[in-house]
């Protein structure tokens, strides 16, 4: 089992719809969380963290954590042609530096 | 605009010869992070540095690859000597530590596109 998981994807969404992208990790340790954008050719680009369950919100984005279940999402509303990148979900131990990242899922946002 | 800059940005070599990769963390940040993203293996940790000391290189192939942090504002990757399976991009993370002093977040710099022939 991987340590972190994410559907490859590609998730195909029509612009304006809310995307969601699911992560699962196995160490119940884990104490950081965080969702990086990768466009093509490009590097990762932070663009949300959550440490606390429950929600956390940032514009169009919504990170949703659920230790007890061991799952965090990253929501995307109103999704737009520039939301088309694969996201990278990234998980850390709480005495760990080590980012313990998923391959990543594809979005496509269809205009 | 603070961000973590790489250089070469590309590079084509031949097996054999050796390869040097710079990259400026972002200032203030103390703890740097090399990683290598193929498509078959996603994202790899090679190294990290924390106020400049190696932590940990147990993610590098110790015969070829060194990793070193002359000062606070450069950090080397060099692979000698090079082989095509070493062909991927290589990424430089820097952040800062928190406040249980263990790093937190990571930005990522542009990377360098390494290909051996």
């Amino acid at each position: 089992q991987k340590e972190v998981e994410q559907n490859s994807g590609p998730l195909s969404v029509p612009e304006g719809a809310i995307a969601s992208l699911n992560c699962t990790y196995s160490d119940r340790g884990s104490q950081s969380f965080f969702w990086y954008r990768q466009y093509s050719g490009k590097s990762p680009e932070l663009i949300m963290f959550i440490y606390s369950n429950g929600d956390k919100e940032d514009g169009r984005f919504t990170a949703q954590l659920n230790k007890a279940s061991q799952y965090v999402s990253l929501l995307i509303r109103d999704s737009q042609p520039s939301d088309s990148a694969t996201y990278l979900c990234a998980v850390k131990g709480s005495s760990s530096y080590k980012l313990i990242f998923g391959s990543g899922t594809r979005l496509l946002v269809r205009p | 605009d603070a961000r973590v800059t790489q250089t070469p940005r590309d590079k084509v070599t031949e097996m054999g010869q050796e390869v040097t990769m710079r990259c400026q963390p972002i200032l203030g940040h103390n703890t740097v992070f090399w990683y290598r993203q193929t498509m078959k293996q996603g994202l790899e940790l090679l190294a990290y540095f924390r106020n400049r000391a190696p932590l940990d290189d147990s993610g590098m192939p110790k015969d070829r690859f060194s990793a070193e942090m002359p000062d606070a504002t450069l950090a080397t990757l060099k692979i000698q000597p090079s082989e095509p399976r070493d062909s991927a991009v290589y990424f430089c993370a820097s952040g800062p530590l928190s406040g249980q002093g263990v790093p937190d977040t990571q930005y990522f710099g542009p990377g360098t596109r390494l290909t051996v022939l």
